[in-house]
């Protein structure tokens, strides 16, 4: 069955840095992956989209790369604010019917 | 404001008794989902409904019900709710002509089954 895995520990960083969250899935090729962000208490919020055949998408200060050898996508946060602080859920998508997300990876950027 | 709505926001019952959490949403979307979301388990997805009248199980369909006799509509029944279905539950609509294929969560439902 498909296995996603983000960042286990929760992601603490500076102000100003760029934060890099992983997400790693397994026993299924995706089409492709959208990646959330959940703040406490409610629901998830959609930010990005990447197909199987992009390598890499950007929005603003996000970066999206999807490496359908290795499996991964990372998402990067440039510039890192503390109203960025929140869960991010990678969702890779095999249909558009059928959703698997990962766990999410907790960010904490301290000001 | 385009959204999707859930009813109760916060619900605690007793195993066994039949409960309904109401979904709406007014985007005329065509897809409806549900999820819940559980602790080190992230959200899972319960059954989905392409269209009216059109439902599928998803991932961790087992003690629950859906049906979709409205677009508009698309309501979670618990017949008989048993403590292991305690979590946060979340409904998501998505158009099925968008782009990005992005669901558009509501503010979600906390149950409690004593």
């Amino acid at each position: 069955s498909q296995k996603i895995e983000q960042n286990s520990e929760a992601l603490n960083i500076q102000e100003g840095k760029t934060a890099t969250l992983t997400c790693n899935y397994t026993n299924y090729s995706p089409a492709y992956l959208q990646w959330y962000r959940q703040d406490p208490g409610r629901g998830p919020v959609f930010l990005l989209l990447i197909r199987e055949n992009e390598k890499e998408k950007r929005k603003e200060r996000l970066k999206v790369t999807f490496d359908t050898t290795l499996k991964q996508s990372l998402f990067h946060i440039t510039a890192s604010q503390p109203a960025d602080s929140a869960t991010y859920l990678c969702a890779p998508i095999l249909t558009g019917n059928q959703f698997y997300f990962g766990t999410g990876t907790s960010l904490t950027v301290i000001p | 404001e385009a959204q999707v709505t859930q009813n109760p926001r916060y619900l605690i019952t007793v195993t066994g008794k039949k409960l309904t959490v109401t979904c709406s949403q007014n985007m005329n979307h065509e897809y409806m989902s549900w999820y819940r979301q559980d602790p080190g388990l992230g959200l899972r997805q319960i059954y989905y409904s392409m269209n009216v009248e059109v439902t599928d199980k998803g991932d961790v369909p087992e003690g629950y019900k859906v049906s979709r006799k409205e677009k508009r509509n698309f309501p979670l029944i618990l017949e008989s709710p048993s403590p292991n279905q305690t979590s946060l539950y979340f409904c998501a609509s998505r158009s099925a002509s968008s782009f990005y294929n992005e669901q558009f969560f509501g503010p979600g439902t906390r149950l409690t089954v004593l």
